[in-house]
């Protein structure tokens, strides 16, 4: 299994530009979430998915869309990026929306001009 | 919502001496307790867990502590290595499952000195 991977490794956009963070897992994994993290804040929730045509928001959501048309998949969309959307943000996933371990990907770092 | 506070925020400690961090939470529904090692680079790895059920879990040397009556919760780590120089974080989460996911606290950047 690859567990969850995440592209692109690095982004930079311009303000006011748009694109999506595209999150996958092959675990069969049911709950699926986007943190984003800032220097000195931790992890913060964005949105998560509990299922397949699930979504709801987490912390942070403004700024943010995401669907989850398959299980596998989960993309963060940026509708129009702004530089207090620079950060490092994660892609998770757990068996079930009960299950406690929750496996990360690598991370995308987004810089925002 | 919950509210995870953890302390310190860098700690550097002498290879083979022992390290310890804590964290404090506020939502006495939470129950469930993850430690999290994040190396440069790469996303946070579960290194070891604890539910509210249970008041010490230890894992080679690693070993967690849970006082539910104070809500808080510690990462012990014995005999330090080169290798567990990284950033370690704390989280919890509220009972009733696990669709709000975890709260985390700051982070504890530990450095080991040779």
């Amino acid at each position: 299994n690859a567990g969850v991977t995440q592209t692109p490794k690095f982004q930079v956009l311009k303000t006011g530009q748009s694109m999506t963070l595209q999150c996958a897992q092959d675990m069969n994994h049911e709950y699926m979430s986007w943190y984003r993290q800032d220097p000195g804040m931790g992890l913060r929730l964005i949105h998560y998915s509990v299922g397949a045509g699930i979504t709801d928001q987490g912390e942070v959501p403004n700024g943010y869309n995401v669907s989850r048309s398959t299980t596998e998949d989960f993309p963060l969309r940026l509708l129009s990026a702004a530089p207090s959307q620079t950060s490092v943000y994660f892609c998770a996933s757990s068996r079930t929306t009960t299950s406690y371990e929750q496996y990360f990907g690598p991370g995308t770092r987004l810089t925002v001009t | 919502g919950e509210n995870v506070e953890q302390h310190p925020s860098t700690l550097s400690v002498q290879e083979g001496d022992s390290a310890v961090i804590k964290c404090t939470y506020s939502d006495s529904a939470s129950n469930y307790f993850p430690w999290y090692k994040q190396e440069l680079g790469k996303g946070p790895q579960l290194i070891i867990d604890i539910r509210s059920n249970v008041g010490e879990k230890k894992d080679q040397r690693i070993a967690v502590t849970l006082n539910k009556t104070a809500k808080h919760f510690s990462l012990h780590i014995t005999e330090t290595q080169p290798e567990d120089s990284a950033v370690y974080f704390c989280a919890a989460r509220e009972g009733g499952g696990g669709a709000d996911g975890l709260t985390f606290g700051k982070g504890t950047h530990l450095i080991i000195q040779p």
